[in-house]
């Protein structure tokens, strides 16, 4: 059974200050990681997919690295906006191809 | 840009109740699909459909029934509504199955209330 934990649960940081948020998984074999954010009272928004160790995306303040067991989501200089919660998940190539298997997410909070 | 609109955003349920979550997408997606999200738990899949005109189970299909009533439509049906299924229902869609590109694109949620 494909298995996700995010750490830490809640982060607050001030703007500015740099930080990142762990999703360590276990799977049979990774088909693919996924990154996503949720802003309060939305849908989760899709970021990123990593597909083997060694793989990174970036987008505007966020990059996302992926290992042999777990992914980190670096927020550079974060901002405000940058309040959410971010979800990973992800899909193993023993599980079935509908499912994705979700981490219940890392709080993020920025403060001005 | 409409996306994946639902329908209702709210609604509070009796226990042995029955309603219908509504779903619609505009972005000719082929696979659909309805999620639950619980407090301090991730999201977990309820229902999917690859392409019109087929349905399957997730991880939690209990007390849960659906339909894709086209290639725009998805519903969630409860027949008899249980306290356990207070909840934050998501409905998705994706080009194709969602382990493909993992690129799933969510309405913005129904928040329900069994009493």
């Amino acid at each position: 059974e494909d298995q996700v934990t995010q750490s830490p649960e809640a982060l607050r940081l001030q703007e500015g200050e740099s930080s990142s948020l762990n999703c360590s998984y276990t799977v049979s074999g990774l088909r693919g990681l996924f990154w996503y954010r949720q802003d309060p009272g939305k849908g989760p928004e899709f970021l990123f997919t990593l597909y083997s160790a060694g793989e990174e995306k970036e987008k505007e303040r966020l990059k996302a690295t992926l290992t042999k067991k777990e992914s980190f989501l670096h927020i550079t200089a974060p901002k405000p906006e940058d309040s959410a919660t971010y979800l990973c998940a992800v899909q193993g190539v023993s599980g079935s191809a509908r499912q994705l298997t979700f981490g219940s997410g890392t709080q993020l909070t920025v403060l001005p | 840009n409409a996306g994946v609109t639902q329908t209702p955003k709210f609604q509070v349920l009796k226990t042995g109740q029955s309603m219908t979550l509504q779903c619609a997408q505009d972005m000719n997606h082929n696979s659909m699909y309805w999620y639950r999200q619980d407090p301090g738990m991730g999201l977990r899949l309820i229902y999917y459909s690859a392409s019109e005109g087929t349905t399957d189970k997730g991880e939690v299909p209990n007390g849960y029934n659906v339909s894709r009533l086209n290639k725009r439509e998805f519903s969630l049906r409860l027949e008899s509504a249980a306290p356990s299924q207070t909840s934050v229902y998501f409905c998705a869609s994706s080009v194709g199955l969602a382990a493909n590109t993992g690129e799933l694109f969510f309405g913005e949620g129904s928040r329900l209330t069994v009493l």
